[in-house]
């Protein structure tokens, strides 16, 4: 079966950096991917690593370590739009294409 | 190019009724995903189709709950005689054919509340 852990809450202030952790067990999979969810609001994609290493798309980058089972999403120069609920995500390649998501961590970002 | 429709964006049952939910993929897209989402929860699978096929439906309660994808119009996601405990925002996501699901389109989804 798969299973992500990430934590429930992170809290930090604007302009900071912060990075949210997903330990992660799947027996294969394609790829981790990241998604931003706002109240009320529908997921929205943020990033994808098929490989290890550090993917960056502007403020936001996301980390990939197969043999750690591990991943994190950074975000940095944070600003108050930003808080939401980021949920680190696995697409299984055991057949079929469904993605298996964490419970989500949900960043509270202050003035 | 319109994004993932989910109608409606909220619906309100009464125990026993039965909740119907739609969903109409981006277009070009013959992937189609339904998730459900408890409060403060994530989204937790469904089931999986493709045109007229259901293709991975082991997040499906058993009992109750049945989707269709049909060659013409959207996907419809069923809940025969609702309970309270199936009160959730409902989320369908689409992707193109042919890929490994890099990214899922989601709609805004549907909130079912029954009271």
């Amino acid at each position: 079966g798969q299973s992500l852990e990430q934590p429930s809450e992170v809290t930090a202030v604007e302009g900071a950096i912060v990075q949210i952790n997903c330990t992660y067990q799947t027996s294969g999979f394609y790829g981790l991917s990241w998604y931003q969810q706002h109240d009320g609001g529908a997921p929205t994609f943020l990033s994808y690593n098929a490989l290890d290493g550090l993917e960056e798309t502007g403020r936001f980058s996301s980390f990939l370590s197969r043999s750690d089972s591990y991943g994190y999403l950074l975000l940095q120069e944070l600003q108050m739009k930003d808080s939401a609920s980021y949920f680190c995500a696995v697409s299984p390649n055991t057949g079929g294409f469904k993605t298996i998501f964490g419970a989500g961590t949900r960043l509270f970002v202050k003035a | 190019n319109a994004g993932v429709m989910q109608n409606p964006r909220h619906l309100v049952r009464r125990r026993g009724q039965e909740a119907r939910l739609r969903c109409s993929p981006m277009k070009g897209h013959s992937h189609v995903y339904w998730y459900r989402q408890l409060p403060e929860e994530g989204l937790k699978f469904m089931v999986y189709l493709q045109k007229e096929n259901i293709i991975d439906e082991s997040g499906m309660p058993k009992e109750r709950f049945s989707a269709e994808f049909p060659k013409e119009g959207p996907s419809i996601l069923r809940i025969q005689q609702v309970v309270r405990g199936d009160s959730a925002a409902y989320f369908c996501a689409s992707s193109p054919a042919g890929t490994e699901n890099t990214e899922a389109f989601f709609g805004q989804g549907t909130r079912l509340t029954v009271v």
